[in-house]
């Protein structure tokens, strides 16, 4: 079945450094989205890509969906202590209208 | 505007047992979406309606099933419960089913099977 690959698994960072992660995929998705979850709530949605190669920023937030249409990056500028949560890249099976999340990144951020 | 909303927060049933989930959508959302993020699996999706009807269904057995009413609320059910069945289990809504009809969470609801 489609699986996304993201990486890395966990991340331990300073406050003030910036955050890069990245998901990859076997199959093409047409929308791939970037959510955040912390303990006890559901996925909170960060960013939408909807076009191959559109790069998308929402304050600190920027993430690019890639050219091949199988891969998606989200980089945080100047981490600060309420990043600190899941990360999930999504990507959607249009028509079956499922997301397929990738495992996750765990951030967490020394102040 | 009221995000999606979740019934109950937790709930805890014994193996066997049947679960009853619910889920009231954002308001004017008429697809509802259900998945279950389980430890160590991640998030699984479940089951899609939209305008009443079960439009697609994960790879998961027939005790897990659902519907949705009218007002576009849906209940999630789990019959002959088993223990792996403990999970957080997430419903989203959208406005509708185009590329750009975004999916958005609820809080879960946390089962716990014993």
């Amino acid at each position: 079945g489609q699986q996304l690959n993201q990486s890395p698994q966990s991340m331990f960072i300073q406050e003030g450094e910036d955050v890069s992660m990245n998901c990859t995929s076997s199959s093409i998705f047409n929308t791939w989205l970037w959510y955040k979850q912390e303990p006890g709530e559901g996925p909170v949605l960060l960013i939408a890509l909807y076009k191959a190669g559109e790069l998308t920023s929402n304050g600190r937030l920027t993430a690019q969906f890639g050219i091949t249409r199988k891969d998606s990056f989200l980089n945080i500028s100047a981490s600060i202590p309420s990043d600190v949560g899941i990360y999930f890249c999504a990507g959607l099976v249009q028509g079956a209208q499922k997301l397929v999340f990738g495992q996750g990144t765990r951030l967490t951020i020394n102040p | 505007e009221a995000g999606v909303t979740q019934s109950p927060t937790h709930l805890i049933k014994t193996r066997g047992q049947q679960a009853t989930l619910r889920c009231s959508p954002i308001s004017g959302h008429t697809s509802v979406y259900w998945y279950q993020q389980a430890l160590g699996l991640g998030l699984q999706f479940l089951l899609w309606y939209d305008e009443g009807e079960e439009r697609n269904r994960g790879n998961f057995p027939p005790r897990f099933s659902g519907r949705q009413f009218p007002n576009y609320s849906s209940e999630l059910n789990v019959n002959a419960l088993e223990l792996e069945d403990s999970a957080l289990y997430l419903c989203a809504s959208s406005l509708g089913t185009r590329a750009r009809d975004t999916q958005y969470f609820g809080p879960g609801t946390r089962l716990t099977v014993l």
